[in-house]
């Protein structure tokens, strides 16, 4: 999973806490997405972003906020981390906005435990 | 709306015997359709991807798949299974022009010696 990062790799929050979740890459990629992992559900989309400036809303955004000043950062930020939230995070990035040719990159996941 | 589904949560194969994860996609134009795999604690990683062309795709650690249009399917196959393949497999689609993925639920591989 060269060229997306994420930190911190492990992380337990008391509920209530906030947090941000950092990610990276240095592939000059336009979109970047964040998604999260729970048992027997696959990843979930929860929010993208298809350039500086611009981010969306995916499958299951409440509870996070997302913002996209560089090309190269998109940070997913827990304003009031709840039980619900626990799970793992990938971030992800791609040259455009298209799947087509283009590799998604994944970054190696964070564990959010909420306690 | 796009859909995939993998109808095998967990799946157990002995070391040496041939391996298909199914997956099924739900897309009314030609889907772009991914298989990943995780190992436990880890993060994911790209073992094919189907955009167009040929149906039967060659990707890394000897896996295949091909892309069946009449049955909606993108099935996951190795000839020969290693226990270094004992992991969780994705598949997943991309939403329209976007690049959002939509997985699947996983399915569990455990490689028995």
């Amino acid at each position: 999973n060269a060229g997306v990062t994420q930190t911190p790799k492990f992380q337990v929050l008391k509920t209530g806490q906030s947090m941000t979740l950092q990610c990276a890459q240095d592939m000059n990629h336009e979109y970047m997405s964040w998604y999260r992992q729970d048992p027997g559900m696959g990843l979930r989309l929860i929010h993208y972003s298809v350039g500086a400036g611009i981010t969306d809303q995916g499958e299951v955004p409440n509870g996070y906020n997302v913002s996209r000043s560089t090309t190269e950062d998109f940070p997913l930020r827990l304003l009031s981390a709840a039980p619900s939230q626990t799970s793992v995070y990938f971030c992800a990035s791609s040259y455009s906005r298209g799947a087509s040719g283009n590799t998604i990159y994944f970054g190696e996941g964070s564990w959010l435990t909420v306690v | 709306a796009q859909s995939v589904t993998q109808p095998d949560i967990h799946i157990t194969v002995s070391e040496g015997a041939s391996l298909e994860l199914r997956c099924n996609y739900s897309y009314g134009a030609t889907p772009y359709l991914f298989w990943y795999v995780q190992s436990p604690g880890q993060g994911l990683q790209l073992l094919l991807k189907y955009f167009s062309g040929d149906t039967l795709v060659q990707g890394i650690k000897g896996f295949e798949a091909e892309f069946k249009r009449s049955q909606s399917s993108f099935n996951l196959r190795k000839p020969s299974v290693h226990w270094s393949d004992a992991a969780e497999y994705f598949c997943a689609t991309s939403s329209g022009n976007t690049g959002k993925l939509i997985f699947g639920q996983g399915t569990t591989l455990q490689v028995k010696p």
